[in-house]
């Protein structure tokens, strides 16, 4: 199985701030990495699919970047509804594999 | 508009099983894979397995093998996942998405509890 190491697990940062949230893959996944937001008691929402395509409707602040084995998600301007959790996700195999996902909040 | 709608919560002893729907409508059923992914209390999001209810095949993560079952009704539109000899750390909100991921249900609370 493919495993995903997602990094930082959680972060404070400020609104205005750039984040950058970084995801490994154990081996190369090409381009297949989605990435997903999650708030609190919400169901989670996909931003990017895959590794830099942004979902329609989603603010060009989330910018998505990486092959292979490394990615990245930036927020180039992190704003007060950008405060939840994000995941990465590998769809190169099966099984799929998460992230162990990043919390950021406010500083 | 795509939806999928999911059966309510259930609460279930150690050692019982459950059995989740997820109903489709909007699209074309049968030409979309299902995914199920649960979520425990306060921890990230886990990939379960998948159906493609065009022909019924299934992929499972490896430590659901043996105790999960993904199913599919095609004449309602509907897809189940059953998750056998339930213990604690089953306890979760199970959610079913579509394709690619960009449509999700609303979640399961499944408690497993003595």
């Amino acid at each position: 199985d493919i495993q995903m190491t997602q990094s930082p697990s959680a972060m404070s940062a400020s609104v205005g701030d750039r984040v950058t949230i970084t995801c490994r893959a154990s081996q190369g996944i090409g381009n297949y990495l989605a990435w997903f937001q999650q708030k609190p008691g919400k169901v989670p929402k996909r931003l990017i699919y895959p590794s830099s395509s942004l979902q329609s409707g989603v603010p060009s602040r989330f910018s998505g970047s990486g092959s292979g084995t490394e990615f990245t998600l930036t927020i180039s301007s992190l704003q007060p509804e950008d405060f939840a959790s994000y995941y990465c996700l590998q769809y190169n195999n099966y099984p799929q594999s998460f992230g162990q996902g990043t919390k950021v909040e406010i500083k | 508009q795509v939806q999928l709608v999911q059966s309510g919560a259930e609460v279930k002893k150690p050692g019982a099983s459950v059995k989740v729907s997820c109903k489709a409508s909007g699209y074309t059923f049968t030409g979309f894979y299902i995914h199920w992914v649960r979520q425990a209390p306060g921890q990230g999001l886990e990939w379960m397995g998948r159906i493609y209810p065009n022909s019924g095949d299934t992929n499972y993560a490896l430590r659901f093998q043996g105790r999960v079952t993904v199913t599919r009704d095609t004449s309602i539109s509907t897809a189940y996942m059953e998750l056998n000899r339930l213990t604690s750390d089953d306890t979760a909100v199970y959610y079913c998405a579509r394709g690619d991921l960009a449509d999700w249900g609303q979640g399961t609370l499944v408690t497993v509890s003595s």
